[in-house]
């Protein structure tokens, strides 16, 4: 059964820090990878998704990396902004095309 | 564009009693399906669609029931309300069927339900 880890559960940083969030993931059988972004009270909304074959995508100061052989992502925030305050997920996409998320890690960055 | 569409946003129910949560996307989605979000837990996937006429069942699917009867809907069931079926309900959509063309899932709002 696939699981989903990230590391850490909550994290507090000062703005303009350089950030790091990492996700692990027990099965490499899979399609695509997703960092998604939940504001308090709100839905999921996708930042970044990294296809099985590809090792990295890019938007802004978001930067996500794949390394499917190993089980792991990473997430970096270049800069980070109290308006990036929010939970950060990460999920799989399995090859039974069904999506397996991680607990998520609670980003707080105070100004 | 109105994107992914829930409703209600917020419901309480008693135990024993049925409802349906409504979900509709307008962006000719093939892919839709049902998360479920508790504390400490993430989200569970309960159902998914991959077209009109297609579902199948995700990690948590008892006690619930869908039907796709058109692309843009895909409503679900709470037969018979439980207590363990308090949670926060999250529908989502996708334009491709998933696996290797799987693009970005779109999330709804969500609707808050409370069995008491």
């Amino acid at each position: 059964k696939q699981e989903v880890t990230q590391i850490p559960a909550a994290l507090s940083v000062p703005e303009g820090e350089n950030l790091v969030l990492n996700c692990s993931f027990t099965d490499s059988a899979i399609y695509n990878l997703q960092w998604f972004r939940q504001d308090p009270g709100k839905g999921l909304t996708s930042l970044l998704l990294i296809q099985s074959s590809q090792r990295e995508q890019t938007s802004g100061r978001l930067n996500a990396s794949l390394d499917k052989s190993s089980g792991r992502s990473t997430l970096y925030i270049a800069a980070s902004q109290p308006g990036d305050s929010a939970t950060y997920l990460c999920a799989v996409l399995e090859y039974g095309n069904k999506l397996v998320f991680g607990a998520g890690t609670i980003l707080r960055v105070k100004s | 564009n109105a994107g992914v569409t829930q409703t209600p946003k917020f419901q309480v129910l008693k135990t024993g009693q049925s409802m349906t949560l409504q979900c509709a996307q307008d962006m000719n989605h093939e892919y839709m399906s049902w998360y479920r979000q508790d504390p400490g837990m993430g989200l569970r996937l309960i159902h998914y669609s991959v077209g009109a006429g297609i579902t199948d069942q995700g990690e948590v699917p008892n006690g619930y029931n869908v039907s796709r009867s058109t692309t843009e809907d895909f409503p679900l069931r709470l037969l018979s309300a439980a207590p363990s079926q308090t949670s926060v309900y999250f529908c989502a959509s996708s334009y491709s069927p998933a696996g290797e063309l799987a693009g970005e899932l779109f999330f709804g709002e969500g609707s808050r339900l409370t069995v008491l």
